[in-house]
């Protein structure tokens, strides 16, 4: 069964500061995988996914993540942190085209000035 | 805007009464999912609809019943409702069938207060 773990459910970084935001999986098949984002008050939408094409996935926004098998791992890292940056960011994971979404719990991010 | 429409927007309702959540997915989309997101629970998935049949179940109680219309619009009901099913409830559509790596695309969701 898929599932997603978060780790810290709220992490705060200065501006300017890298951001990592760590998200593991358990699948029993190579999954797809995907991080949103949620902004106050609106729906989540899509930073990035990994469609197994290259393990570096480069998203929107500036934001990047990495998948690791041998970690079953898929963190979300952006180099220098900028306040619009704040928001909910959700780890989710799919094993096959008609298989549920299963998000992680969710981590927020502060952005400290 | 991401072209997933939810209706209505706000919803505010007494324990043991039923209420309706509309969802109208983007052009093309054929898979609708819904999720129940609150402070505790996090982000619940529900149940899934492709193409007008039911997909996958997740934690959805047997309250709550969904459907997906032949125009591909899902409503979601749920009833004898609960002051614990106050949450915020999103749809989101996505092209399904055999696009294994098809993204979600949210609506804006239906925040539903049980008083």
């Amino acid at each position: 069964a898929q599932s997603v773990t978060q780790l810290g459910s709220h992490v705060s970084v200065s501006e300017g500061a890298l951001v990592l935001l760590r998200c593991n999986y358990s699948s029993s098949v190579p999954p797809y995988l995907f991080w949103y984002v949620q902004y106050p008050n609106q729906g989540l939408q899509l930073l990035l996914k990994y469609t197994s094409a290259a393990t570096l996935v480069k998203g929107i926004n500036g934001f990047e993540a990495e998948f690791k098998k041998s970690e079953t791992s898929f963190h979300l890292t952006k180099p220098s942190a900028h306040m619009s940056d704040a928001a909910e960011y959700f780890c989710a994971v799919k094993e096959t085209s008609y298989d549920k979404v299963i998000f992680g719990p969710g981590t927020s991010l502060s952005v400290i000035p | 805007d991401s072209g997933v429409t939810q209706t209505p927007k706000h919803l505010i309702t007494a324990t043991g009464q039923r209420v309706t959540l509309r969802c109208s997915p983007r052009s093309g989309d054929l898979s609708v999912y819904w999720y129940q997101q609150s402070l505790d629970q996090g982000l619940q998935f529900l149940i899934q609809y492709y193409n007008g049949e039911e997909r996958a179940k997740g934690n959805i109680l047997e309250r709550f019943s969904a459907q997906q219309f032949p125009d591909l619009h899902s409503e979601l009901n749920l009833s004898s409702l609960e002051l614990g099913d106050s949450a915020l409830y999103f749809c989101a559509s996505s092209v399904g069938g055999g696009v294994i790596t098809g993204e979600l695309f949210f609506g804006e969701g239906s925040r539903l207060t049980v008083l």
